[in-house]
Protein backbone atom coordinates (compact mmCIF):
# COMPACT_ATOMS: atom_id res chain seq x y z
CA UNK A 1 0.00 0.00 0.00
CA UNK A 2 1.38 4.05 -0.61
CA UNK A 3 1.16 5.51 2.76
CA UNK A 4 0.42 9.05 2.74
CA UNK A 5 1.93 11.34 5.14
CA UNK A 6 0.61 15.20 6.03
CA UNK A 7 1.95 17.69 7.69
CA UNK A 8 1.43 19.46 10.17
CA UNK A 9 -1.43 17.38 11.97
CA UNK A 10 -2.87 20.51 13.15
CA UNK A 11 -2.28 23.74 12.24
CA UNK A 12 -3.83 27.64 14.19
CA UNK A 13 -3.94 30.35 12.05
CA UNK A 14 -5.80 33.55 11.29
CA UNK A 15 -8.67 35.17 8.55
CA UNK A 16 -6.08 36.04 6.01
CA UNK A 17 -3.02 33.92 6.64
CA UNK A 18 -1.92 32.26 3.55
CA UNK A 19 -1.56 28.40 4.77
CA UNK A 20 0.06 25.67 3.15
CA UNK A 21 -0.22 21.94 3.76
CA UNK A 22 2.13 19.31 3.06
CA UNK A 23 1.41 15.77 2.09
CA UNK A 24 3.94 12.85 1.13
CA UNK A 25 3.90 9.69 -0.87
CA UNK A 26 5.75 6.53 0.39
CA UNK A 27 6.51 6.54 -3.39
CA UNK A 28 5.90 8.30 -6.91
CA UNK A 29 2.45 8.29 -7.92
CA UNK A 30 3.07 10.95 -10.63
CA UNK A 31 -0.04 13.18 -10.23
CA UNK A 32 -2.27 11.30 -9.07
CA UNK A 33 -3.13 13.15 -6.06
CA UNK A 34 -6.35 14.56 -4.70
CA UNK A 35 -6.92 17.09 -1.69
CA UNK A 36 -10.43 17.06 -0.13
CA UNK A 37 -12.14 19.40 3.28
CA UNK A 38 -14.25 18.06 5.56
CA UNK A 39 -16.61 19.99 8.28
CA UNK A 40 -18.27 18.28 11.62
CA UNK A 41 -20.70 16.01 10.27
CA UNK A 42 -20.05 16.80 6.93
CA UNK A 43 -18.81 14.14 3.90
CA UNK A 44 -15.68 15.35 2.42
CA UNK A 45 -15.80 17.76 -0.46
CA UNK A 46 -13.38 17.61 -3.14
CA UNK A 47 -11.11 21.00 -3.54
CA UNK A 48 -7.99 19.85 -5.98
CA UNK A 49 -7.68 16.64 -8.53
CA UNK A 50 -4.44 15.49 -9.88
CA UNK A 51 -2.28 17.86 -7.88
CA UNK A 52 -3.29 21.30 -9.28
CA UNK A 53 -6.64 20.97 -10.93
CA UNK A 54 -9.20 23.16 -9.19
CA UNK A 55 -12.70 21.34 -8.64
CA UNK A 56 -15.92 23.28 -9.93
CA UNK A 57 -16.80 25.97 -8.09
CA UNK A 58 -14.01 25.97 -5.58
CA UNK A 59 -12.57 29.53 -4.83
CA UNK A 60 -9.24 30.15 -6.53
CA UNK A 61 -7.88 30.71 -3.26
CA UNK A 62 -7.19 27.17 -2.97
CA UNK A 63 -4.21 26.13 -5.16
CA UNK A 64 -2.27 22.54 -5.27
CA UNK A 65 1.04 21.62 -6.82
CA UNK A 66 3.61 18.88 -6.94
CA UNK A 67 4.26 15.72 -8.48
CA UNK A 68 5.92 12.22 -7.80
CA UNK A 69 6.37 11.86 -3.84
CA UNK A 70 5.69 15.49 -2.30
CA UNK A 71 2.78 17.75 -2.50
CA UNK A 72 1.22 21.18 -1.04
CA UNK A 73 -1.95 22.66 -0.79
CA UNK A 74 -2.29 26.29 -0.70
CA UNK A 75 -4.57 28.28 0.86
CA UNK A 76 -3.50 32.40 -0.34
CA UNK A 77 -6.05 33.88 2.20
CA UNK A 78 -7.91 32.27 5.05
CA UNK A 79 -11.35 33.08 5.70
CA UNK A 80 -13.60 32.09 7.90
CA UNK A 81 -15.52 28.84 6.36
CA UNK A 82 -11.83 27.34 5.37
CA UNK A 83 -11.38 26.15 9.04
CA UNK A 84 -11.73 22.96 8.88
CA UNK A 85 -10.00 19.29 8.30
CA UNK A 86 -8.34 18.87 4.84
CA UNK A 87 -7.09 15.47 3.73
CA UNK A 88 -4.76 14.66 0.63
CA UNK A 89 -5.45 11.34 -1.12
CA UNK A 90 -3.55 8.87 -3.76
CA UNK A 91 -5.26 7.33 -7.15
CA UNK A 92 -2.49 6.23 -8.23
CA UNK A 93 -3.24 2.67 -7.41
CA UNK A 94 -5.61 0.98 -4.91
CA UNK A 95 -5.94 0.49 -2.17
CA UNK A 96 -6.59 4.51 -2.72
CA UNK A 97 -5.37 5.82 0.48
CA UNK A 98 -5.68 8.73 2.72
CA UNK A 99 -3.51 11.27 4.75
CA UNK A 100 -4.21 11.11 8.54
CA UNK A 101 -5.82 14.98 8.09
CA UNK A 102 -4.75 18.13 8.89
CA UNK A 103 -6.76 20.39 11.16
CA UNK A 104 -7.09 23.88 10.23
CA UNK A 105 -8.08 25.81 12.98
CA UNK A 106 -8.57 29.89 14.30
CA UNK A 107 -5.62 31.38 15.95
CA UNK B 1 -25.79 16.69 -11.57
CA UNK B 2 -25.62 13.64 -9.88
CA UNK B 3 -26.36 12.64 -6.24
CA UNK B 4 -26.35 9.86 -3.94
CA UNK B 5 -28.38 8.95 -1.59
CA UNK B 6 -27.58 6.18 1.12
CA UNK B 7 -29.29 4.17 3.63
CA UNK B 8 -29.03 0.87 5.88
CA UNK B 9 -28.67 -0.17 9.29
CA UNK B 10 -27.46 1.81 11.89
CA UNK B 11 -27.21 -0.44 14.56
CA UNK B 12 -25.67 -4.20 14.43
CA UNK B 13 -24.52 -6.79 17.11
CA UNK B 14 -21.08 -8.12 16.85
CA UNK B 15 -20.93 -11.31 13.81
CA UNK B 16 -23.30 -9.91 11.58
CA UNK B 17 -23.65 -8.59 8.50
CA UNK B 18 -23.53 -4.88 7.51
CA UNK B 19 -25.56 -4.01 4.25
CA UNK B 20 -25.51 -0.50 2.74
CA UNK B 21 -27.22 0.98 -0.46
CA UNK B 22 -26.50 4.06 -2.56
CA UNK B 23 -28.90 5.27 -5.04
CA UNK B 24 -27.58 7.29 -8.12
CA UNK B 25 -29.60 9.95 -8.93
CA UNK B 26 -29.66 12.83 -11.76
CA UNK B 27 -27.11 11.18 -13.94
CA UNK B 28 -25.45 8.65 -16.09
CA UNK B 29 -25.02 4.77 -14.21
CA UNK B 30 -22.04 3.84 -16.24
CA UNK B 31 -18.94 5.26 -17.03
CA UNK B 32 -17.76 5.75 -13.33
CA UNK B 33 -16.30 3.51 -10.28
CA UNK B 34 -17.93 3.72 -6.93
CA UNK B 35 -16.65 3.40 -3.95
CA UNK B 36 -17.59 3.03 -0.44
CA UNK B 37 -15.27 5.00 2.14
CA UNK B 38 -15.65 4.60 5.95
CA UNK B 39 -14.24 7.01 9.08
CA UNK B 40 -14.29 5.86 12.50
CA UNK B 41 -15.43 8.78 15.03
CA UNK B 42 -12.67 11.23 15.44
CA UNK B 43 -10.57 9.39 12.79
CA UNK B 44 -9.64 9.61 9.41
CA UNK B 45 -10.38 7.98 6.09
CA UNK B 46 -10.64 4.31 5.04
CA UNK B 47 -11.27 3.08 1.05
CA UNK B 48 -12.96 0.42 1.62
CA UNK B 49 -13.57 -0.99 -1.84
CA UNK B 50 -14.85 0.36 -5.53
CA UNK B 51 -17.04 -1.41 -8.01
CA UNK B 52 -18.65 -0.13 -11.93
CA UNK B 53 -21.40 -0.94 -13.91
CA UNK B 54 -20.66 -3.67 -14.99
CA UNK B 55 -19.38 -5.38 -11.71
CA UNK B 56 -15.38 -5.31 -12.23
CA UNK B 57 -14.22 -4.64 -8.73
CA UNK B 58 -11.52 -3.29 -6.35
CA UNK B 59 -11.16 -3.93 -2.40
CA UNK B 60 -8.97 -3.15 0.29
CA UNK B 61 -7.01 -6.00 0.89
CA UNK B 62 -7.37 -5.18 4.96
CA UNK B 63 -10.87 -5.87 4.15
CA UNK B 64 -10.93 -8.09 1.41
CA UNK B 65 -11.92 -11.45 3.02
CA UNK B 66 -14.99 -9.66 4.15
CA UNK B 67 -16.38 -7.18 1.76
CA UNK B 68 -18.82 -7.66 -0.97
CA UNK B 69 -20.36 -4.78 -3.60
CA UNK B 70 -22.61 -5.22 -6.06
CA UNK B 71 -24.59 -2.92 -8.58
CA UNK B 72 -28.30 -3.30 -9.81
CA UNK B 73 -28.09 -1.18 -13.14
CA UNK B 74 -32.07 -1.30 -13.63
CA UNK B 75 -32.45 0.60 -10.43
CA UNK B 76 -29.45 2.89 -10.35
CA UNK B 77 -28.16 1.29 -7.36
CA UNK B 78 -25.25 -0.32 -5.93
CA UNK B 79 -24.27 -1.86 -2.39
CA UNK B 80 -21.76 -3.11 0.75
CA UNK B 81 -21.90 -6.09 2.17
CA UNK B 82 -19.47 -6.32 5.10
CA UNK B 83 -19.32 -9.69 7.49
CA UNK B 84 -18.51 -10.66 10.75
CA UNK B 85 -18.56 -6.99 12.14
CA UNK B 86 -17.03 -6.37 15.43
CA UNK B 87 -16.89 -3.16 17.39
CA UNK B 88 -13.53 -1.92 14.94
CA UNK B 89 -16.09 -1.51 12.33
CA UNK B 90 -18.41 1.09 14.23
CA UNK B 91 -18.30 4.35 11.89
CA UNK B 92 -19.92 6.39 9.28
CA UNK B 93 -19.52 4.68 5.93
CA UNK B 94 -19.83 6.91 3.01
CA UNK B 95 -20.57 6.23 -0.48
CA UNK B 96 -18.73 8.08 -3.50
CA UNK B 97 -18.24 8.28 -7.30
CA UNK B 98 -15.39 8.58 -9.25
CA UNK B 99 -15.93 10.20 -12.68
CA UNK B 100 -12.82 9.45 -15.15
CA UNK B 101 -12.32 12.98 -15.84
CA UNK B 102 -11.03 14.01 -11.82
CA UNK B 103 -10.20 9.99 -11.08
CA UNK B 104 -11.00 11.16 -7.73
CA UNK B 105 -14.31 10.92 -4.84
CA UNK B 106 -16.14 13.80 -6.63
CA UNK B 107 -19.60 13.30 -5.21
CA UNK B 108 -20.52 11.45 -1.95
CA UNK B 109 -23.33 10.11 -0.39
CA UNK B 110 -24.66 12.18 3.09
CA UNK B 111 -23.56 9.07 5.09
CA UNK B 112 -24.42 6.74 7.45
CA UNK B 113 -23.33 5.84 11.00
CA UNK B 114 -22.88 2.25 11.94
CA UNK B 115 -22.24 1.22 15.49
CA UNK B 116 -21.24 -2.39 16.58
CA UNK B 117 -22.35 -3.15 19.96
CA UNK B 118 -23.69 -6.06 21.86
Amino acid sequence: DIQMTQSPSSLSASVGDRVTITCRASQSISSYLNWYQQKPGKAPKLLIYASSSLQSGVPSRFSGSGSGTDFTLTISSLQPEDFATYYCQQSYSTPHTFGQGTKLEIK
Amino acid sequence: QVQLQQWGAGLLKPSETLSLTCAVYGGSFSGYYWSWIRQPPGKGLEWIGEINHSGSTNYNPSLKSRVTTSVDTSKNQFSLNLSSVTAADTAVYYCAVVPVVTDAFDIWGQGTMVTVSS
